[in-house]
């Protein structure tokens, strides 16, 4: 059965940094990108960017890029999603996803970040 | 860019649709996610019209010009959630872009 496993909630103050993680079960993990998607509190869904767990081969959403981090670990089927200076704005869920063609058919259960001022 | 209304309200039974404008649809895939409270979105309808395997075939989808569309027939209370429609934008690298979202309020 494929599975995506995100990590656990975190609260983090701002300028800190902060590293989530997503793991792959089931499935061949380098065979398809993996997506991050952003959800701020009670709006809709934002893509962050993906990456290709095969060479680390990345693409950002321009709106978030030199912001955000995304990184993977084939080694241990694993993608992540980082920052290096998290601001109170960055307080959502964030979602990672399959991208599988065109679109996400298997998502993790979501992280959600909760960055005080 | 996708637009969706924010909102749409039925009763019990009747059928409910969902429309989700975009200029770049006449050439590209609409897709359509359900995101219940607290839950991750979960895929509903893919390639216009395609039902995933365990969704229900109450859930149908259609495309027919720059508007694609949602279809829930015999609507029951377990459907009310918010639901996004997905597509592509028309760069070299396909990103994945979301409308806004629609609230199906079951009356």
């Amino acid at each position: 059965e494929v599975q995506l496993v995100q990590s656990g909630a975190e609260v983090k103050k701002s300028g800190e940094s902060l590293r989530i993680s997503c793991k792959g079960y089931g499935y061949s993990f380098t065979t398809y990108w993996i997506t991050w998607v952003r959800q701020m509190p009670g709006k809709g869904l934002e893509w962050m960017g993906r990456i290709d767990p095969t060479d680390g081969s990345t693409d950002y959403n321009p709106s978030l890029q030199g912001h955000v981090t995304i990184s993977a670990d084939r080694s241990i089927n694993t993608a992540y999603l980082q920052w290096s200076s998290l601001r109170a704005s960055d307080t959502a869920m964030f979602y990672c996803a399959r991208l599988y063609g065109d679109y996400l058919d298997y998502w993790g259960q979501g992280t959600l970040v909760t960055v005080s001022s | 860019e996708l637009t969706q209304p924010p909102s749409v309200s039925v009763s019990p039974g009747q059928t409910a649709r969902i429309t989700c404008f975009g200029d770049a649809l006449p050439n590209r895939y609409a897709f359509w996610y359900q995101q219940k409270p607290g839950q991750a979105p979960l895929l509903v309808i893919y390639k216009d019209t395609e039902r995933p395997s365990g969704i229900t075939e109450r859930f149908s989808g259609s495309s027919s010009g720059t508007t694609a569309t949602l279809t829930i027939s015999g609507v029951q209370a377990e459907d009310e959630a918010d639901y996004f429609c997905q597509s592509t934008d028309s760069s070299d690298t396909a990103h994945v872009v979301f409308g806004g979202g629609t609230k199906l309020t079951v009356l």
